[in-house]
C-alpha cells in the first residue's frame, strides 16, 4: 500500500510569513498533484508535477517534486488569510493512474 | 460551468435506507473516480471507471456499495442499508486517460446517518 505521509499536520501562522509544507513517501510516484480543500467542498487543484527535480511557481506558491519522485514540497511566500485550507497531495503511479492522497495539512494564517 | 458536477450536494438518511449519489464528469473525460472522506482525512479511493468498465474496487466498497456507468457518461453511487460509519463526503473525480494526466473533483455529496 502507498502511504503519503505530510507534515506539519497543523500549520497556524501570522500573515506575511513563508511556510513550507512537505508530502513524503517511500513509494515513486509517476505525477503528483497538490490540492486545496475548503470546508464542505471538494478538493481544488493547484498544480500537478510529473518530472524528478521539476519546480513550478504559481504566484506565491511554490511546488518541487523530489529527483526521486517519492516526495514533494509546497512552499507559500508572505502567507495571506486567503491561503487558509487544507492543503493535499496525492500521488498516481504508472499503469494505475488512481490517486493515492497524503493525510493533509491544514494551515490557518492569522491576519 | 463544465467542471464535475454531484447531485445531491448534502443527504441527510435514517440509518437503514439507501441512498443514491450521482456524478456528471467533465465532457469527455472517459475515467471517473469515487472517493470518500470523513471529517481531518484525505480523501480515499473507493473505486474507478474507465469509460463503462469498472476496473478497480477498493476494499472499502462493502458489498451495500455499488457504483454504476451504464454508458460510460454519468455515474451513480449507491449505498444500501446505510449504517452511522457511512457518514462522509462522496467525492466523484473525472480525468482523461491519458499518463499522468489531472484528475479533477467535484463539489462532492456530504452524506449524514441519524
Amino acid at each position: 500500500t502507498q502511504l503519503l505521509e505530510q507534515s506539519p499536520q497543523f500549520l497556524s501562522i501570522q500573515e506575511g510569513e513563508n511556510l513550507t509544507v512537505y508530502c513524503n513517501s517511500s513509494s515513486v510516484f509517476s505525477s503528483l498533484q497538490w490540492y486545496r480543500q475548503e470546508p464542505g467542498e471538494g478538493p481544488v487543484l493547484l498544480v500537478t508535477v510529473v518530472t524528478g527535480g521539476e519546480v513550478k511557481k504559481l504566484k506565491r506558491l511554490t511546488f518541487q517534486f523530489g529527483d526521486a519522485r517519492k516526495d514533494s514540497s509546497l512552499h507559500i511566500t508572505a502567507a495571506q488569510p486567503g491561503d487558509t485550507g487544507l492543503y493535499l497531495c496525492a500521488g498516481a503511479s504508472w499503469g494505475n493512474e488512481k490517486l493515492t492522497f497524503g493525510t493533509g495539512t491544514r494551515l490557518t494564517i492569522i491576519p | 460551468d463544465t467542471g464535475v458536477s454531484q447531485d445531491p450536494r448534502h443527504k441527510i438518511t435514517k440509518r437503514g435506507q439507501n441512498v443514491t449519489f450521482r456524478c456528471d464528469p467533465i465532457s469527455e473525460h472517459n475515467r471517473l473516480y469515487w472517493y470518500r472522506q470523513t471529517l481531518g482525512q484525505g480523501p480515499e479511493f473507493l473505486t474507478y471507471f474507465q469509460n463503462e468498465a469498472q476496473l478497480e474496487k477498493s476494499r472499502l466498497l462493502s458489498d451495500r456499495f455499488s457504483a454504476e456507468r451504464p454508458k460510460g457518461s454519468f455515474s451513480t453511487l449507491e449505498i444500501q442499508r446505510t449504517e452511522q460509519g457511512d457518514s462522509a463526503m462522496y467525492l466523484c473525480a473525472s480525468s482523461l486517460d491519458i499518463r499522468g494526466n489531472t484528475i479533477y473533483f467535484g463539489e462532492g455529496s456530504w452524506l449524514t446517518v441519524v
